[in-house]
């Protein structure tokens, strides 16, 4: 049962320290979606890449967020520097049409 | 992004009982409509999806309805059980590329 996985999990930090987050999508979906989710905004949608091109970052704060695709295989999501307002969990997904499956994400958690 | 809109935000149902989630969409080029199911600290996970060509889907206990003219679809659970307490997103495909519309979610409580 192929999963997108994610990690890290869990990530601590402090205000102003860099993070970056990965995924690895299904093997054989080239389009990566990245989400980020608070209760009060719900599912928001940050960037997404089809075969490793980026195709729409409207979503992200572009001064401290980036996003990427190494390769096929991997896709991150750095923030420089954190900021509170960042902590959310921040989920991957990955597709070969229009269906999404999603990872299982990582709770960020910036002091 | 195009708005979608979820009803209602908390849903409180008895066993047996049936739920349903209404969602409308403003963006009339979308052609995609999928519903997702999130437990508490887990991922969103797709349970049923519908296409534009069809006005109704159902596996199970679980359909999908889908009114174009209107811009709304809906998700119908019949014979809930306590399992399918959860929060349940209804999305869109924007019309242009590949990304999803969500709505704000609805949080399903069902009881013994």
């Amino acid at each position: 049962d192929a999963r997108v996985t994610q990690t890290p999990r869990h990530k601590v930090t402090e205000m102003g320290q860099e993070v970056t987050m990965r995924c690895q999508p299904i093997l054989g979906h080239n389009t990566v979606f990245w989400y980020r989710q608070t209760m009060m905004q719900g599912l928001e949608l940050l960037a997404y890449f089809r075969n490793r091109a980026p195709l729409d970052d409207s979503g992200m704060p572009k001064d401290r967020f980036s996003a990427e695709m190494p390769d096929a295989t991997l896709a991150t999501l750095k923030i420089q520097p954190s900021e509170p307002r960042d902590s959310a969990v921040y989920f991957c997904a990955s597709a070969t049409g229009y269906e999404q499956y999603f990872g299982p994400g990582t709770r960020l958690t910036v002091t | 992004g195009e708005n979608v809109e979820q009803h209602p935000s908390t849903l409180s149902v008895q066993e047996g009982d049936s739920a349903v989630i209404k969602c409308t969409y403003s963006d009339s080029a979308s052609n995609y409509f999928p519903w997702y199911k999130q437990e508490l600290g887990k991922r969103p996970q797709l349970i049923i999806d519908i296409r534009s060509n069809v006005g109704e889907k159902k596996d199970q206990r679980i359909a999908v309805t889908l009114n174009k003219t209107a811009k709304h679809f809906s998700l119908h659970i019949t014979e809930t059980q306590p399992e399918d307490s959860a929060v349940y997103f209804c999305a869109a495909l924007a019309g242009s590329g590949y990304a999803l519309n969500f709505g704000k979610g609805t949080s399903l409580l069902v009881t013994p």
